[in-house]
C-alpha cells in the first residue's frame, strides 16, 4: 500500500533550527510536497522536490532522497509565526496526491 | 499567484438543512479541483477529485449522494452537503491544480468550517 511516514508532533526553540522528516512508499513517484497549515486555516504551499537534493528557499530548505523514500523539511531562524502543522504529500503515478498525516511544530521562546 | 477563494468561510445551520459551498479559481483555469474534509487535530481527508465537465471521483466511503459535486466551468467547482447532520460538521477545503497538474502545486480555498446543531 501506499504509505507516508512523519512524526506527530516536535518542539523547537526560537531562533534555532529543525528538520522535520518524511519517508514515503507510493506506487510510482512524481515528487514531493511540503505545505504548511496553521490551526483553523487552509494549508499553503511550501516547496516541491523531484530530483534529488536540497531546494533552498529563504529560511526554508527541503531536501529530497529518491532511493532512500525520504525528504526532509529544514526549518532556519525559527520565529514563534512557524508554530503551525507541516504536511508532506507524495505525488504518485496516477498524480495522486498522498497525503501525510503532518506534523505539529510547536515554537518555545 | 494562484488564487482560489472558497466561500462562505463559515456556516452553522440546523439539522437537515443542505449546505452549497463554492470554490473558485480566480486568476487561472482549474480543469481538475478537488474537495477535501479536516477534522480536528487529524490530517486532510481527500473527499473526491472534480473534473470539469464530467462527473466527480468520489473516495471509497464518501456517499456520492450525500456529497454533490458540480464542476461547470474551468473556473467553480460547487460541494453541496445534503440534509447534513452534525457528524457532518467539518472543515472543508477545497484546491486547485494550476496548469496541468501532476508537478504542479495544489493551491487551496480558506476552508469552509461546517457546524450543523
Amino acid at each position: 500500500g501506499q504509505n507516508i511516514d512523519q512524526p506527530t508532533e516536535m518542539t523547537a526553540t526560537e531562533g534555532a533550527i529543525v528538520q522535520i522528516n518524511c519517508t514515503y512508499q507510493t506506487s510510482g513517484f512524481n515528487g514531493l510536497f511540503w505545505y504548511q497549515q496553521h490551526a483553523g486555516e487552509a494549508p499553503t504551499f511550501l516547496s516541491y522536490n523531484v530530483l534529488d537534493g536540497l531546494e533552498e528557499k529563504g529560511r526554508f530548505s527541503s531536501f529530497l532522497s529518491r532511493s532512500k523514500g525520504y525528504s526532509y523539511l529544514l526549518l532556519k531562524e525559527l520565529q514563534m509565526k512557524d508554530s503551525a502543522s507541516y504536511l508532506c504529500a507524495a505525488v504518485d503515478s496516477n498524480y495522486q496526491l498522498i497525503w501525510g498525516a503532518g506534523t505539529k511544530l510547536i515554537i518555545k521562546p | 499567484g494562484a488564487v482560489v477563494s472558497q466561500h462562505p468561510s463559515r456556516v452553522i445551520c440546523k439539522s437537515g438543512t443542505s449546505v452549497k459551498i463554492e470554490c473558485r479559481s480566480l486568476d487561472f483555469q482549474a480543469t481538475t479541483m478537488f474537495w477535501y474534509r479536516q477534522f480536528p487535530k487529524q490530517s486532510l481527508m481527500l473527499m473526491a477529485t472534480s473534473n470539469e465537465g464530467s462527473k466527480a471521483t468520489y473516495e471509497q466511503g464518501v456517499e456520492k449522494d450525500k456529497f454533490l459535486i458540480n464542476h461547470a466551468s474551468l473556473t467553480l467547482s460547487t460541494l453541496t452537503v445534503t440534509s447534513a447532520h452534525p457528524e457532518d460538521s467539518s472543515f472543508y477545503i477545497c484546491s486547485a491544480w494550476e496548469g496541468q497538474g501532476g508537478n504542479q502545486p495544489q493551491h487551496f480555498g480558506d476552508g469552509t468550517r461546517l457546524s450543523i446543531l
